[in-house]
């Protein structure tokens, strides 16, 4: 049973540039959150994906974009790259409904923004 | 705004000793609260969890306890073992399965 897969798991980004990560989430999982680590910080919650819907948004600006799948796989999109954005990208999924224990981390995308 | 605090970012403990972690949180409606276990280049690993209706959940070695009243809490290892050295995060979360609000981390040393 695979768990929650990320890609790519290094890229590197040039200032103004976008970028796509993408997110397959654990078997039988049906909502897909993402998070941003920085150096030295926990994860910052980015948003949330249910139903192919953005069901919750944290502080993060509108050059930061989803998307959910049919089959429940997710995307993040960020749009005019700031150095600032250099971070881990994790994805995390969970079951509707289930407790929060249930919500499992993939090993993360590594963002270098130039 | 950090709702979620782990004062100590890091911690050395002897193997066989306690380990214990803290955090603070400043939200009131926190209402779950879950510890992840984080290696270097891999994601976080669900660790152990409590429900704000409890004050303590154990699983093997390892022991959350929970104040609410002075919103704190805290995860309890033992034995500690050199395996256990890890980025242990501590997290909260309103409403089960939505945003986790997560500490800075507390890093762990377990020395033979």
């Amino acid at each position: 049973d695979a768990g929650v897969t990320q890609s790519p798991t290094h890229l590197i980004k040039t200032r103004g540039q976008q970028v796509t990560l993408r997110c397959s989430p654990k078997s039988g999982h049906d909502t897909v959150s993402w998070y941003q680590q920085a150096l030295g910080q926990g994860p910052q919650f980015i948003f949330q994906y249910y139903e192919e819907e953005e069901r919750q948004r944290g502080n993060f600006p509108d050059r930061f974009s989803g998307h959910q799948f049919p089959n429940y796989s997710s995307e993040l999109n960020v749009n005019a790259l700031l150095l600032g954005d250099s971070a881990l990208y994790l994805c995390a999924s969970s079951l509707e409904g289930v407790s929060g224990n249930t919500i499992y981390f993939g090993e993360g995308s590594w963002l270098t923004v130039v | 705004d950090q709702q979620v605090k782990q004062n100590s970012p890091s911690l050395s403990v002897q193997e066989g000793r306690i380990s214990i972690l803290n955090c603070d949180y400043t939200n009131s409606m926190f209402d779950y609260f879950l510890w992840y276990k984080k290696y270097p280049a891999e994601g976080p690993t669900f660790l152990i969890s409590i429900s704000s209706i409890k004050d303590k959940n154990e699983d093997g070695r390892f022991t959350v306890f929970l104040n609410k009243s002075a919103k704190h809490l805290s995860l309890h290892i033992v034995p500690s073992q050199p395996g256990d050295s890890a980025v242990y995060f501590c997290a909260a979360t309103e409403n089960s399965g939505y945003a986790l609000n997560f500490g800075k981390g507390t890093s762990l040393l377990v020395t033979p």
